[in-house]
């Protein structure tokens, strides 16, 4: 088995601000993502990664950037932080392109 | 346009009493579907992955996909109130990397 930590679990920022998420796992999985959930949306595809050092925009990468360092850790910025913006942040990870993503427990965003 | 539309929105259904949930795509062309089970303030548990027309089951929980009438459903056997959560559709068309849509969700309550 493993896990998936991301960190802080609340963030709360001020408006304009750049704002950071990270993601750490310990499948020694491939690849990783980042989705927003919003209220009424569902989950959409910020960035993914298919290796060390790699970045795919999804489709809502816009206002986004993201890092991939290391193997086992993921992080997500935001450039500029929305006012009254909320949303909950999921990081995942698979094996390779045909297998289940894992989700960590979220990062919760508030901007005020 | 949303490319996965879950129903119902909510499903209210007594412990033992079987509970059916629906998932309606927009692309034929699907070939990879997950259900997704998310406890208030956790992160996305899988539930069952699906890749060809027919039934899926895992524990519980089947899936029955049917892709010319482009629907996926969730049915949970002997409901338990510690499957009360939302519950996700998502469907991915890449045959690269995966990058999948996700429908809102059915917020499942199960009563004693």
């Amino acid at each position: 088995g493993g896990i998936i930590t991301q960190t802080p679990k609340f963030l709360i920022g001020q408006e304009g601000q750049k704002l950071t998420l990270k993601c750490q796992q310990n499948f020694n999985h491939d690849t990783m993502y980042w989705y927003r959930q919003d209220s009424g949306k569902g989950l959409r595809l910020i960035y993914y990664s298919i290796t060390e050092n790699d970045l795919q925009k999804g489709d809502l990468s816009e206002g986004y950037d993201a890092s991939r360092e290391k193997k086992s850790s993921f992080s997500l910025t935001v450039t500029s932080a929305q006012k009254n913006e909320m949303a909950v942040f999921l990081c995942a990870s698979s094996r390779d392109n045909q297998d289940t993503q894992y989700f960590g427990p979220g990062t919760r965003l508030l901007v005020l | 346009q949303q490319k996965v539309q879950q129903s119902p929105e909510s499903l209210t259904v007594s412990e033992g009493a079987m509970a059916s949930l629906n998932c309606t795509f927009s692309d034929g062309t699907s070939d990879n579907f997950r259900w997704y089970r998310q406890h208030s303030g956790k992160g996305l548990e899988v539930l069952v992955s699906i890749f060809s027309d027919g039934e899926k089951e895992e524990g519980r929980f089947t899936a029955h996909l049917n892709r010319a009438s482009l629907h996926v459903s969730l049915h949970i056997r002997e409901p338990q109130p510690s499957d009360s959560a939302v519950y996700l559709c998502a469907m991915s068309t890449d045959t690269g990397y995966q990058n999948f849509y996700f429908g809102k969700g059915t917020s499942l309550t199960v009563i004693p």
